[in-house]
């Protein structure tokens, strides 16, 4: 079956500490996104790929990197710069029409 | 800029109960809305897709309907379970500029059984 794989589901940072969340997909999409679920907030764009080895800034990449080497790939790193990483994080991918994403599991990032 | 509301934030209903969750949305040029389920501490799973051109899209008990000229979408949910319980969020994407998408803050669902 077609889908998103997220790693790890729980990851713990200490302070001054960079990470990084994985996220694959096998459904040949495109697109691939990364979001931050906040309690009672909505999603949050953090960085967006269209295509491999291009990607965008969100409306809250500050202290956030990602790369897209290859097509089902698109990591996540969290860096120290980020001053209130504990989140929820999800990874998305779209496909073509009819345009819609397709979510992983999501990995839950708690600062020690 | 679009924005996306969803009322209420939290509803508890009786089990069998039919229900309504609404969408709204400020810009009607949109180029489709999407309705996902989210359960504690898991990702989205899409449940309708509804493209631009269409008026409401139907999955088993769930049937999602759109009117851009008011701004709305609603997900109706017949007949409601216990495992119904969830948080429900919209999704508006809208293409001019480039495509993108603005998520609702959903709206938890509480069936009691």
């Amino acid at each position: 079956d077609g889908g998103i794989t997220q790693s790890p589901k729980y990851l713990f940072r200490k302070e001054g500490q960079n990470v990084t969340l994985s996220c694959e997909q096998n459904l040949n999409h495109d697109a691939m996104y990364w979001y931050r679920q906040d309690p009672g907030q909505g999603l949050r764009l953090i960085y967006y790929s269209q295509i491999v080895n291009d990607f965008q800034k969100g409306d809250i990449a500050e202290g956030y990197s990602v790369s897209r080497e290859k097509k089902e790939s698109f990591p996540l790193t969290v860096t120290s710069a980020q001053k209130n990483p504990t989140a929820f994080y999800l990874c998305a991918s779209r496909g073509m029409e009819p345009r819609g994403y397709t979510f992983g599991s999501g990995t839950r990032l708690t600062v020690v | 800029k679009q924005e996306v509301t969803q009322i209420p934030a939290a509803l508890s209903v009786p089990e069998g109960e039919n229900l309504v969750l609404n969408c709204s949305f400020t810009d009607s040029a949109i180029y489709n809305l999407q309705w996902f389920r989210q359960d504690p501490g898991k990702g989205l799973t899409s449940l309708l897709l509804i493209q631009s051109s269409q008026r409401e899209q139907t999955s088993g008990r769930l049937n999602a309907s759109l009117d851009k000229s008011s701004g709305r979408s609603t997900l109706y949910i017949a007949a409601s379970q216990p495992g119904d319980s969830a948080t429900y969020l919209c999704a508006v994407s809208t293409s001019t500029g480039g495509f993108k998408t603005i998520f609702g803050a959903g709206t938890r669902l509480f069936v009691k059984a």
